[in-house]
């Protein structure tokens, strides 16, 4: 079965401009979890979303948001683009808490 | 305040020999958790989990061990491979709250 989709893989943006990242979970995979991942800092929850409503959310500024759609894919925005959001973005699906998330291959973000 | 550490960022065996990676976390009230191994470009992936109910769980060469009143959970991976380096992240959770992670440890095996 198809995994985790994310796109698009890389992405380069300016400061000051916002973004758009897409993550297609595993089909039946009804929660979908958002993570940063930069070095030295391991990965960073941003948000979690389950049947289209956020259930937990990071400690990240209003800049990041995210939202799900009625079936499952979801989308995060991050506005306002800071040098500092360079970062691999992860995202991962999970049909229940104890089997584990699949990961997708993240989104490359370099601002500029 | 880091909820899962892993203290070590790196670590070298042998191929053939064992890999002990280890995961400290400061949250009694995790109640499962799990190891990742990330390649460069790739997500993380699922390895191996351990629920808070048990103290080791095994799954071929991967073995979690789970010590409640140290706070501690350790990785085996015996023997050793090549293909096994990668980084590896430790995560905790409780029920219905994301995954906490450590900020992985680097294992290099040699050939």
């Amino acid at each position: 079965k198809a995994g985790v989709t994310q796109t698009p893989r890389y992405l380069i943006k300016t400061r000051g401009q916002q973004v758009t990242l897409s993550c297609s979970p595993i089909s039946g995979h009804r929660s979908v979890s958002w993570y940063q991942q930069t070095p030295g800092q391991g990965l960073q929850f941003l948000f979690e979303y389950f049947s289209e409503t956020q259930r937990n959310k990071g400690n990240f500024p209003g800049r990041f948001s995210g939202r799900q759609f009625s079936n499952s894919r979801s989308e995060m925005n991050v506005s306002t683009l800071e040098l500092g959001d360079s970062a691999l973005y992860l995202c991962a699906s999970s049909l229940a808490e104890d089997l584990g998330y699949t990961f997708g291959s993240g989104t490359r973000l370099t601002v500029v | 305040d880091q909820q899962v550490k892993q203290n070590s960022p790196s670590l070298s065996v042998q191929e053939g020999r064992i890999s002990i990676l280890n995961c400290d976390y400061t949250n009694s009230m995790f109640d499962y958790f799990l190891w990742y191994k990330k390649y460069p470009a790739e997500g993380p992936t699922f390895l191996i989990s351990i629920s808070s109910i048990k103290d080791k769980n095994e799954d071929g060469r991967f073995t979690v061990f789970l010590n409640k009143s140290a706070k501690h959970l350790s990785l085996h991976i015996v023997p050793s491979q090549p293909g096994d380096s990668a980084v590896y992240f430790c995560a905790a959770s409780e029920f219905n709250t994301p995954l906490v992670f450590g900020k992985g440890t680097r294992l290099s095996v040699i050939a």
